[in-house]
């Protein structure tokens, strides 16, 4: 099967500028996941959507953070404005009902890098 | 979920088996005990799970202590496709997937 697709790859932007992610996950996987991973560290989870509704975002710095996951399968996660402690990877995941058996499966994630 | 505790780094000779411990000292009844990996400049990948009973898959196996306070991922011949980032966590079974520090493994030639 396909995996979880993302893009860009890299993007590199100036600090207070405006940037978007998109994530393709595995069809038929209910459930979307958005990590950041700083340099050094394991991944943090920022946002879970369960088909179209979002479970959990108590960990989306909200202020300057948005994701949407429009018709329950696609979603982008957006920064506006960005700043330099943003630069990270940011990772999609998916997962059947929750990932309870195989976890879930990632992405390869796009980097940002805010100057 | 639970907290877990793993050493920040380990060595392997290409061919030997690569022993990754874990300790999960509070582990609830109702958790698993899940191993990823991350390879360099890729998303983390799926290894294993658990929750009383050794496991074994065409990747790794999974020995996690009666008590289950503790387990260690073994990956039986190590190549050095394996150097990786390793990720023990411990979660109930539809619950938050909370990565750690994790284990660098190096297999060495």
């Amino acid at each position: 099967e396909a995996g979880v697709a993302q893009s860009p790859r890299y993007k590199i932007i100036e600090k207070r500028q405006s940037v978007a992610f998109w994530c393709n996950p595995i069809s038929g996987h209910a459930t979307l996941y958005w990590y950041q991973q700083i340099l050094g560290q394991g991944p943090k989870l920022l946002i879970q959507f369960q088909n179209n509704g979002v479970v959990d975002d108590s960990q989306l710095p909200k202020d300057r953070f948005s994701a949407e996951r429009l018709k329950g399968v696609d979603s982008t996660l957006k920064i506006q404005p960005a700043k330099l402690e943003d630069s990270a990877v940011y990772l999609c995941a998916s997962s059947l009902e929750g990932g309870a058996n195989y976890g879930y499966t990632f992405g390869s994630g796009t980097r940002l890098t805010v100057v | 979920d639970a907290k877990t505790t793993q050493p920040t780094s380990m060595d392997c000779a290409e061919g030997r088996a690569a022993n990754l411990p874990c300790n999960h000292s509070t582990i609830s009844g109702n958790e698993y005990v899940y191993w990823y990996r991350q390879i360099h400049s890729q998303g983390p990948q799926y290894i294993i799970h658990g929750l009383k009973n050794n496991e074994t898959n065409e990747m790794a196996s999974l020995i996690i202590t009666e008590d289950r306070k503790s387990s260690t991922l073994i990956l039986p011949h190590a190549t050095l496709r394996d150097t990786a980032v390793y990720y023990c966590i411990v979660r109930v079974a539809y619950g938050k997937l909370t990565f750690g520090q994790g284990t660098i493994l190096t297999v060495h030639p």
